[in-house]
């Protein structure tokens, strides 16, 4: 089946320096979907990416579809410790059923040192 | 707006104990899923439905049922329950976008 890695799987970092993760899938997606954990919450989705090289931004935080869409990044500007929790980015896989459901990527835990 | 809505929030049980966790959503999506998340882990897919009456095998789907009787409930079934069940379980809906997820109940096999 279809596997969705993400690194790195921790990042520890000063408060107002940049983070990114990474998102690599096995299969080339439809779309990828970005979500994030807060620490003891569940996770609250960002945003879809749709498009070949599509890049969007939302505030400090930019997200970005590879051109062969079987990748994606996250990066944060200028982290704050609101920013700390859980990243996980998702992509549809096919189903028995000729539909797709959800994958989830294996997530970033990014820890904020104030 | 109730959303996606998981009773119970905690649970204890026995080793060898059965139980059912709820997930009842209000949006009228198709799809439904449960995941489990171990400590400090990623989300692994227990079962999935893509309607009432239609589910399937995620990864992890030993030790777990599912029934999908409405569009709105989509409960799971732990048989015989074993330690290594002990997980956060969350419950997702979705139309085929972003998915929604529950608050999440907390299980604990001892």
């Amino acid at each position: 089946g279809q596997q969705v890695m993400q690194i790195p799987q921790y990042q520890h970092v000063q408060e107002g320096e940049d983070f990114t993760t990474y998102c690599n899938s096995s299969t080339t997606l439809s779309n990828i979907q970005w979500y994030k954990q807060r620490p003891g919450g569940h996770p609250v989705f960002l945003i879809q990416l749709v498009k070949s090289g599509e890049v969007k931004k939302q505030k400090r935080l930019t997200f970005q579809f590879g051109e062969a869409k079987k990748n994606s990044s996250l990066h944060i500007t200028a982290t704050q410790t609101t920013d700390v929790g859980t990243y996980f980015c998702a992509g549809p896989e096919k189903t028995n059923f000729g539909n797709e459901k959800l994958t989830f990527g294996t997530g970033t835990r990014l820890t904020i040192i104030p | 707006n109730a959303g996606v809505t998981q009773t119970p929030k905690f649970r204890i049980l026995k080793i060898g104990q059965s139980m059912t966790l709820q997930c009842t959503q209000d949006m009228n999506h198709n799809y439904m899923y449960w995941y489990r998340q171990d400590p400090g882990m990623g989300l692994k897919l227990i079962y999935y439905s893509v309607g009432a009456g239609i589910t399937d095998k995620g990864e992890v789907p030993n030790g777990y049922n599912v029934s999908r009787s409405t569009t709105e409930d989509f409960p799971l079934r732990l048989e015989l329950a074993a330690p290594s069940q002990t997980s956060v379980y969350f419950c997702a809906s979705s139309h085929g976008r972003e998915a929604f997820f529950g608050q999440g109940t907390r299980l604990t096999v001892v």
